[in-house]
């Protein structure tokens, strides 16, 4: 069945680091790839998302490629800021649409 | 836009005992679907509704279940709530669309704890 692995973690860096979540995913067809982020305390927000192979999602510096051929979804960040601290989902949703699967989530710690 | 709203918020029940959360979807937004978070399994789906129908399910015991309402608010009841059930449970709206081009968007979720 569908399922997405991704990196365990916390992952501790330093203001302005550069950032690398993995996500890894199985799935029959062509999924829809997306990264949602969860602050303390809160539901989940949309962080970007990737409909078909070689495309490119990307919001507030944020980046991830859907490379079919290594069933990927990196999540990058050139930058990081104290605010990015969250915990990082990997998602992909099927044939049935509205079903999501998630990774295991990811902390993300940025110290000043 | 009002977002996803999730009510209560916090909830804390005993064991045996039965819960109903509450979602109201995006305006326009015709699917709701719910999820389970803990700290060991992570997020699971639960169920999806559609027009009123549940038109996907996971991998849940009966005790779990859920409706939707024409106005497309959505509801799910915990019956004979167990110690494993306190969670964060999530309720997200989307679209129908086709093609993959669809997203969800999430409430602020009810945190239940079962005493």
């Amino acid at each position: 069945g569908d399922s997405v692995t991704q990196m365990e973690g916390p992952v501790t860096l330093s203001e302005e680091a550069f950032l690398t979540i993995n996500c890894t995913y199985t799935a029959t067809g062509y999924p829809s790839l997306f990264w949602y982020v969860q602050y303390p305390g809160e539901g989940l927000q949309l962080l970007l998302k990737a409909t078909k192979a070689d495309d490119k999602g990307s919001n507030k510096g944020f980046e991830a490629t859907y490379r079919k051929e290594t069933t990927s979804f990196h999540l990058e960040k050139g930058s990081v800021q104290v605010s990015d601290s969250a915990v990082y989902f990997c998602a992909l949703s099927g044939y049935n649409f509205n079903k999501f699967y998630f990774g295991s989530g990811t902390k993300l710690n940025v110290k000043p | 836009k009002a977002g996803v709203t999730q009510t209560p918020r916090y909830l804390i029940k005993t064991r045996g005992q039965q819960v109903t959360l509450s979602c109201s979807p995006i305006s326009g937004h015709r699917s709701v679907s719910w999820y389970q978070q803990t700290p060991g399994q992570g997020l699971q789906f639960l169920f999806e509704y559609f027009s009123e129908t549940q038109r996907n399910k996971g991998n849940f015991p009966g005790r779990f279940s859920g409706r939707q309402f024409s106005n497309s608010r959505s509801e799910m009841n915990v019956s004979t709530l167990e110690l494993g059930d306190s969670a964060l449970y999530l309720c997200a709206s989307s679209w129908d669309a086709v093609g993959g081009e669809t997203e969800a968007f999430f409430g602020q979720g009810t945190r239940l704890t079962v005493v």
